[in-house]
C-alpha cells in the first residue's frame, strides 16, 4: 500500500517549457487535490477533483490545468512555465470532503 | 473566499512545557478545522481535526478548541517533546476547498 505517489521528485524547467506532474493513490479515495507550497505562505489549493469525472478551481488556478484520468490518477499540467511557478507541489487525496487528506511526497519544481 | 490567519509564526518552548497556536478564519460557513504537522523536508500529516458541532477534542497530548462565535480555533500541545519540533498548519473549510494558515514553526528546546 503505497498511499499517494508523485512523479517526478525534482524538476528544473526553463521559462516557457511545459510539463505534467503525475499523482496516483491506491486508497480508493474519491477526492484528489493539487497544492503548491511557498515559503511563509502555507499550502494553497490549485485544483481539486471531488470525484472521478469532475474538476474544479481552487485558490490559485491560473497557469495550470488538471486531468482526473481515472479514480486513481490526477495530473497537473503547466503549459508555459513561469518563474513564479517555482514551488513545491503536493498532491493529496481523501475519501470525502471532511476526511483526512493524505499527501504525497511532493515535487520540487524550479523554473529558470 | 476563506482567509485563515495563524499566530505565532514561530514558537520556542522548553521541553515539557505547553505550546499553543491560534488561528482565526473569516467565513462563518466553515465547519471543518484540521491541523497538520510537517517535519522538515517531509509531507504534511494530519494530527487532529474538529467539526463545528464540537467545541473541543483531545488526543493524548494534543487538544483543539473551537469558538465558532468568535471564529477562532486553537491547538494545544502539552508536555512537549523534541519530536514535536515541526511546522504546524491550521486549516478551515466548508466544502472541498481547504484554506491553510501560513504555519507556525515550533522548536522544543531540550
Amino acid at each position: 500500500n503505497a498511499g499517494v505517489t508523485q512523479t517526478p521528485k525534482f524538476q528544473v524547467l526553463k521559462t516557457g517549457q511545459s510539463m505534467t506532474l503525475q499523482c496516483a493513490q491506491d486508497m480508493n479515495h474519491n477526492s484528489m487535490y493539487w497544492y503548491r507550497q511557498d515559503p511563509g505562505m502555507g499550502l494553497r489549493l490549485i485544483y481539486y477533483s471531488a470525484s472521478e469525472g469532475t474538476t474544479d478551481k481552487g485558490e490559485v488556478p491560473n497557469g495550470y490545468n488538471v486531468s482526473r484520468l481515472n479514480k486513481r490518477e490526477f495530473s497537473l499540467r503547466l503549459e508555459s512555465a513561469a518563474p513564479s511557478q517555482t514551488s513545491v507541489y503536493f498532491c493529496a487525496s481523501s475519501s470525502d470532503r471532511f476526511s483526512e487528506q493524505f499527501f504525497g511526497p511532493g515535487t520540487r519544481l524550479t523554473v529558470l | 473566499g476563506e482567509n485563515v490567519e495563524q499566530h505565532p509564526s514561530t514558537l520556542s518552548v522548553q521541553e515539557g512545557d505547553s505550546a499553543v497556536i491560534k488561528c482565526t478564519y473569516s467565513d462563518s460557513a466553515s465547519n471543518y478545522f484540521p491541523w497538520y504537522k510537517q517535519e522538515l523536508g517531509k509531507r504534511p500529516q494530519l494530527i487532529i481535526d474538529i467539526r463545528s458541532n464540537v467545541g473541543e477534542k483531545k488526543d493524548q497530548r494534543i487538544a483543539v478548541t473551537l469558538n465558532k462565535t468568535a471564529k477562532h480555533f486553537s491547538l494545544h500541545i502539552t508536555e512537549t517533546q523534541p519530536e514535536d519540533s515541526a511546522v504546524y498548519f491550521c486549516a478551515a473549510s466548508y466544502d472541498y476547498k481547504l484554506s491553510f494558515g501560513a504555519g507556525t514553526t515550533v522548536t522544543v528546546r531540550a
